[in-house]
């Protein structure tokens, strides 16, 4: 099964606007991080919520998790072109693992000024 | 702000050659993690390793690969008989704790011919 799905697939929105991206998950588990990932770099942390929190916020970004719905959403508010990026969200295995991540597939979001 | 760092960032090699792939963690941090990328896939999970010894892999982590820490400072993951499928970028992450966040360097792109 898969963990971590993000949508949309693809995202497509204007400067100034808000873009929200959803991610579903099927086993429990201890957090969830979103990362962004700029075409052909490395992955950026942008927050981590763990499973006993239900909203988290950090500058212009907010995150949900709904643990029932095993889903968490990413909203950036005012987005600007250098928000253009893929974002993932990761979890990790739950239970005893070290930690490991499972990522999406990733939503691919296009700001255009 | 400390970072991941990782060397080289682009490797060139024959199928069946061996390659060592180098990160420097983030001083404070114990647990290591290397994912790779597959060209439009996925970020996917290697190994993890804590307190000088593997904590957990994956499936494709099989017998050519190998971690470790030869001199307490560098972590290096190396393939010892490469194959055309393993081209794809490999990212070394590091966290403080395992289920903290983890901060993953730029990544080093593979490419085997």
């Amino acid at each position: 099964s898969q963990q971590g799905e993000e949508d949309p697939q693809a995202l497509s929105i204007q400067e100034g606007e808000n873009a929200t991206m959803n991610c579903s998950y099927k086993t429990s588990i201890n957090n969830l991080q979103w990362y962004r990932q700029n075409s052909g770099r490395g992955l950026v942390h942008l927050i981590l919520i763990r499973s006993n929190e239900r909203e988290k916020h950090s500058g212009r970004l907010r995150v949900t998790l709904d643990t029932s719905k095993k889903s968490s959403s990413l909203l950036i508010t005012a987005s600007r072109a250098a928000d253009t990026a893929s974002y993932f969200c990761a979890t990790d295995a739950g239970g005893g693992s070290q930690g490991n991540l499972i990522f999406g597939k990733g939503t691919k979001l296009s700001v255009k000024p | 702000e400390p970072e991941v760092t990782q060397t080289p960032s682009h490797q060139v090699t024959q199928m069946g050659q061996e390659v060592i792939l180098r990160c420097v963690p983030i001083s404070n941090h114990l647990y290591f993690y290397w994912y790779r990328q597959i060209l439009g896939q996925k970020v996917e999970f290697l190994v993890s390793f804590y307190n000088n010894e593997i904590s957990e892999k994956s499936e494709i982590f099989d017998d050519q690969f190998s971690v470790e820490r030869p001199d307490g400072s560098n972590f290096t993951l190396k393939i010892r008989s490469t194959k055309l499928e393993d081209s794809a970028m490999y990212f070394c992450a590091t966290a403080t704790v395992s289920y903290n966040e983890q901060f993953f360097g730029p990544g080093t792109r593979l490419t085997v011919l």
